[in-house]
């Protein structure tokens, strides 16, 4: 069965610093990875996929994340974190449809 | 944009009772999904449906619970005696292919 561990349950910064939330997958072949978000009192949003093509998916927001097969990891980062950027993050993989999440983490920003 | 919508948003009901939370999916999608998270958990997968018929359930969906799609529109999730361990956020999503999903507000059930 496929899983994600995503290693951080909360990260903080600050307004204006990079962003980098980690994630790794477990997966017996190439996965389909996403990476969605869920602010306070709101549905799950896509952010961002990766299906093969290019290793570095870009997303919303200024989000961007990068598929490293060595490393079995599909982090997360922004160069630039926004207030609006506080919410939950989730690890996705797609396995045979059905998508197995992350535990998630919480992204604060400081003014 | 199209979007997933589901009704209500909140739900309150007492133990024992029969519950029905509403999705209304992207309308050139094809499939259907049924997923929850209770407080403090991770989000999980309940139920896909395809072509009428559910192509896959976790072993969460048990006998208590049933989807359906009765008309070209909604796509309904019964509970039919609520516990109180079902008490979670449930979400809709929906997709073309097998790809990627949208998702839905979510409904916030609350059983007591």
């Amino acid at each position: 069965a496929q899983s994600v561990t995503q290693l951080d349950s909360h990260v903080s910064v600050s307004e204006g610093t990079p962003v980098l939330l980690r994630c790794n997958y477990s997966s017996s072949y190439s996965p389909s990875l996403f990476w969605y978000v869920q602010h306070p009192n709101k549905g799950l949003q896509l952010l961002l996929k990766y299906t093969s093509a290019a290793t570095l998916v870009k997303g919303i927001n200024g989000f961007e994340a990068e598929f490293k097969k060595s490393e079995t990891s599909f982090h997360l980062t922004k160069p630039s974190a926004h207030m609006s950027d506080a919410a939950e993050y989730f690890c996705v993989v797609s396995e045979s449809g059905k998508l197995v999440f992350g535990a998630g983490t919480i992204l604060r920003v400081k003014s | 944009e199209p979007e997933v919508t589901q009704t209500p948003s909140h739900q309150v009901t007492q133990m024992g009772q029969e519950v029905i939370l509403r999705c209304v999916p992207i309308s050139n999608h094809l499939y259907f999904y049924w997923y929850r998270q209770i407080l403090g958990q991770k989000v999980e997968f309940l139920v896909s449906f395809y072509n009428n018929e559910i192509s896959e359930k976790s072993e969460i969906f048990d006998d208590q619970f049933s989807v359906e799609r009765p008309d070209g529109s909604n796509f309904t999730l019964k509970i039919r005696s609520t516990k109180l361990e079902d008490s979670a956020m449930y979400f809709c999503a929906s997709s073309f292919g097998q790809e990627t999903q949208y998702f839905g507000p979510g409904t916030r059930l609350l059983v007591l």
